[in-house]
């Protein structure tokens, strides 16, 4: 079955210190990958993609994700997080042959002064 | 651009009552999704249009859920009669032709309790 999963429901962090975000993903067939970014009473931001070539992906504010097909993992870091990084995390898929992103459960990222 | 706009933002109801949101995509945008974000979940999808017919509804409760898009632009989901476990988050989002490598955009939701 495909499905997408997000082992940290929270990860609390230092300002200023790094931080990965976990994202695996099951399936036979080839896939896309996202990360989305929910702030506080928002709706969803696209924050990076993977669809084909580069296996590293970065987004304009620090964030970059890895396309590991081995692992089948697409996991999220930063190497110094902000404040203002204090958001919900969200991994998504659509897998070849779907019509609609497959998302994992969220993880929330709380950044401490 | 002008993002996509949800309407109402927050809805108190009582179970057995019905409820509508309402939902303009980014302009031409062929697209338009439902999603349910429960409490605590990933955004799960409900219904997805292509201009103004129906590509995949597989998931949407159909005895009590309903939505349309009507000329290929706005869009309503109904629910009636409401269930406490309606209680949610409901994200209407739109994109280019189809889904592969298209970014979805999503609005800010529609924020649902049911008491």
């Amino acid at each position: 079955a495909q499905s997408v999963t997000q082992l940290d429901s929270q990860v609390p962090v230092f300002e200023e210190a790094p931080v990965e975000l976990r994202c695996n993903y099951s399936s036979s067939v080839s896939v896309y990958l996202f990360w989305y970014v929910q702030y506080p009473n928002q709706g969803l931001q696209l924050l990076l993609k993977y669809l084909s070539g580069s296996t590293l992906v970065e987004s304009i504010n620090g964030f970059e994700a890895e396309f590991n097909k081995s692992q089948t993992s697409f996991h999220l870091r930063k190497p110094s997080v902000h404040i203002s990084d204090t958001a919900e995390y969200f991994c998504a898929a659509v897998f070849s042959g779907a019509n609609n992103l497959f998302f994992g459960t969220g993880t929330r990222l709380t950044v401490i002064p | 651009e002008a993002g996509v706009a949800q309407s109402p933002r927050y809805k108190i109801i009582e179970k057995r009552q019905s409820v509508a949101f309402w939902c303009n995509p980014i302009s031409g945008h062929a697209t338009l999704y439902w999603y349910q974000q429960i409490l605590g979940q990933g955004p799960k999808l409900l219904i997805q249009f292509q201009n103004n017919g129906v590509v995949d509804d597989s998931q949407l409760p159909k005895d009590r859920f309903s939505a349309e898009r009507l000329k290929g632009v706005d869009s309503t989901l109904k629910i009636q009669p409401a269930k406490l476990e309606d209680s949610a988050v409901y994200l209407c989002a739109s994109s280019l032709v189809g889904t592969h490598g298209n970014t979805i955009y999503f609005g800010e939701g529609s924020w649902l309790t049911v008491v």
